[in-house]
């Protein structure tokens, strides 16, 4: 089974700190994401990486950085998180010619 | 652009009565359409795909799903549902150049006794 793992269930972080999300999978895909999931308004994509050290902007990147130096490794950066960004973020990991996406357990956020 | 529309912010369901949740899309390219379920503080966990071939799509926990074409429609459904099911379910869609996954806002099902 694929395995995708977030670093913390759950964080608590102040205005104007910097925050890294870790995501780790265990099934050699080459593709990963990361979204927020807001209630009412579902999951939207904020950057998503098609290899190593490759990125791309999602629907929602401002605000957020993304660093993949390591196949297995997707990381996603607040550089100066804001209460706008208390939020449930949620990894996933794919393999190219297949559609379906793995997700982890996710992270919730919350920025004081 | 694609789009998925999930009407039905909540259903509410008495236990062992059958359900549908609805889920249109559209899109101007052929499309690979799915289901995923998310149990309370959990990531999601995918149901069931429409990739092609048969438009009745039959999905884990007894769940199914049936393409249909002509109305954009991939609609959810479970002929008896137990308390277990309560979750949030996401349409999605995906295809064209990037094949990225497009969701919907999502589908509360709350199963009571």
């Amino acid at each position: 089974d694929v395995k995708v793992t977030q670093s913390s269930r759950y964080l608590v972080k102040r205005t104007g700190e910097k925050v890294f999300l870790e995501c780790v999978q265990d099934m050699d895909h080459e593709n990963m994401f990361w979204y927020r999931q807001d209630p009412g308004l579902g999951l939207r994509l904020i950057y998503f990486s098609y290899d190593v050290k490759m990125k791309e902007k999602g629907d929602i990147p401002e605000g957020y950085s993304v660093s993949r130096e390591k196949k297995e490794r997707f990381s996603l950066i607040l550089e100066s998180a804001s209460t706008n960004q208390t939020s449930m973020y949620l990894c996933a990991s794919r393999t190219p010619g297949r559609n379906e996406q793995y997700f982890g357990p996710g992270t919730r956020l919350t920025v004081t | 652009a694609q789009s998925v529309t999930q009407l039905d912010s909540q259903v509410p369901v008495f236990e062992e009565a059958p359900v549908e949740l609805r889920c249109n899309y559209s899109s101007s390219v052929s499309v690979y359409l799915f289901w995923y379920v998310q149990y309370p503080n959990q990531g999601l966990q995918l149901l069931l795909k429409y990739l092609s071939g048969s438009t009745l799509v039959k999905g884990i926990n007894g769940f199914e799903a049936e393409f249909n074409k002509s109305q954009t429609s991939f609609h959810l459904r479970k002929p008896s549902v137990h308390i277990s099911d309560t979750a949030e379910y996401f349409c999605a869609v995906s295809g064209g150049a990037t094949n990225k996954l497009i969701f919907g806002t999502g589908t509360l099902l709350a199963v009571q006794p």
